[in-house]
């Protein structure tokens, strides 16, 4: 059974960075994506940009070209997302996916708040 | 960007009764494979989203038979035949061809 386990929630004053994890089982990262997604408050869903860890090449929405940075550890099968000069509208749920969104790991809260 | 249009915002449907949901993108969904990246989701009250269909048509593992989906380039549809209590959530289509990867603004679905 293919799991996504995704860390727990952050409080990130404005300014500062959060690294968000993504720990897959029952699936070898090196053979598929992984994908970003936030949803804020109410709304719905954005996709951040994805990785592909057998190779480290990533693509991002422009929009977080700046804000977000994409790695992955395949001797760990973990993919990781940071984010970087957090602002109030970073406030949100972020959810890792695996494929084409075939699998979604539990959504980790991001609160910016000072 | 491919924008996403879903139609309608939201549904109200009694336990039994069959819905329809549209999903038409800005630009044609084929890929220089041939194939239509067109997915459908459905997002159940505080969870994570769950893929039902993928590549317009195809049924996610252990997704029940009363899902479908149709459609060709641009313009899509996902059908729900006997709507049960469980199916209760915001349906989102998503489109997988083009980058940046977009969604639906969604759908959300109420029990009567």
């Amino acid at each position: 059974e293919v799991q996504l386990q995704q860390s727990g929630a952050e409080l990130g004053k404005p300014g500062t960075s959060v690294k968000l994890s993504c720990k897959v089982s029952g699936y070898n990262i090196r053979n598929t994506y992984m994908h970003w997604v936030n949803q804020r408050p109410g709304k719905g869903l954005e996709w951040i940009g994805r990785i592909d860890p057998a190779n480290g090449n990533t693509i991002y929405a422009e929009k977080f070209k700046s804000k977000a940075t994409l790695t992955a550890d395949t001797s760990s099968n973990t993919a990781y997302m940071q984010l970087s000069q957090l602002k109030s509208d970073d406030t949100a749920i972020y959810f890792c996916a695996m494929g084409w969104f075939a699998y979604w790991g539990q959504g980790t809260l991001v609160t910016v708040s000072s | 960007d491919v924008v996403m249009t879903q139609t309608p915002p939201s549904l109200s449907v009694a336990i039994g009764q069959s819905v329809s949901i549209s999903c038409k993108s800005s630009q044609s969904l084929v890929y220089s494979d041939g194939k239509t990246y067109l997915h459908w989701l459905l997002q159940s009250p505080g969870r994570s989203p769950k893929r039902l269909i993928y590549q317009v048509s195809n049924l996610g593992s252990g997704v029940p038979d009363r899902f479908s989906g149709t459609g060709s380039q641009k313009d899509f549809t996902l059908k729900i035949s006997r709507v049960e209590a469980e199916d209760l959530g915001v349906y989102y289509c998503a489109q997988t061809t083009h980058f940046p990867l977009t969604f639906g603004s969604g759908t959300k679905l109420e029990i009567k």
